[in-house]
């Protein structure tokens, strides 16, 4: 059993270019929730989707934006770059949309950093 | 105030030692409390998981949750260098998993 995969693991761009990052769920996951980890700072929550449909949303504008697959794997997509941007992006798969006694699995995070 | 209270450290002990990693949260509202550990350069990884005041232990850990003072806490004890991480506290509210987490607290533990 594979466990959840992130793509690229560091990237750097400019401010005000775009950026995509990738997510593999771990097997037989269907809910993938992203979060952006500020040096310092616990992971913040930036949304969740649920069998391709976006299931809560976390204080972020709308150049966050994602997506996610019939394989439920996921994208983050972020617009117009900011320097405040610069963080780790953490995907974090699991098997149930809500529930409370439901771990989330970490990938290792995508390293963005915006000059 | 934040949701959710952390001290940053970092905290250094020698190896042996018992290790307290304290929480407060202001949301009476909160159900659920979570304790993660973070190693350099990875993702979280979830250690104890709770719904209710008192104690849960496993293994090394103990996790403690005090719902009336909103204070929560992990235990380590007989510490060892490979415990040597950043701990997250994750609190949620029922009904949904999105947890809330604590900034961290770095924890070193010398040889």
């Amino acid at each position: 059993e594979t466990g959840v995969t992130q793509s690229p693991t560091h990237l750097i761009k400019t401010r005000g270019q775009q950026v995509t990052l990738r997510c593999s769920s771990q097997s037989g996951h269907n809910t993938v929730s992203w979060y952006q980890q500020a040096l310092g700072q616990g992971p913040q929550f930036i949304f969740q989707y649920y069998r391709e449909e976006e299931n809560g949303r976390g204080n972020f504008p709308p150049r966050f934006s994602g997506l996610q697959f019939p394989n439920y794997s996921s994208e983050l997509n972020v617009n117009a770059l900011e320097l405040d941007d610069s963080a780790l992006y953490l995907c974090a798969s699991s098997p149930y949309r809500t529930s409370n006694d439901n771990e989330q699995f970490f990938g290792p995070g995508t390293r963005l950093t915006v000059l | 105030q934040k949701e959710v209270e952390q001290d940053p450290g970092p905290l250094s002990v020698p190896e042996g030692a018992i290790v307290s990693l304290n929480c407060t949260y202001s949301n009476s509202a909160f159900q659920y409390f979570m304790w993660y550990r973070q190693y350099s350069r990875k993702g979280p990884e979830l250690l104890m998981y709770t719904y209710s005041s008192g104690n849960k232990e496993d293994g090394r850990f103990t996790a403690q949750v005090d719902k009336s003072s909103k204070y929560i806490s992990l235990f380590i004890r007989d510490s060892q260098p490979s415990d040597s991480a950043t701990y997250l506290c994750a609190i949620s509210h029922g009904g949904s998993y999105i947890p809330t987490f604590g900034r961290g607290t770095s924890l070193i533990v010398h040889p």
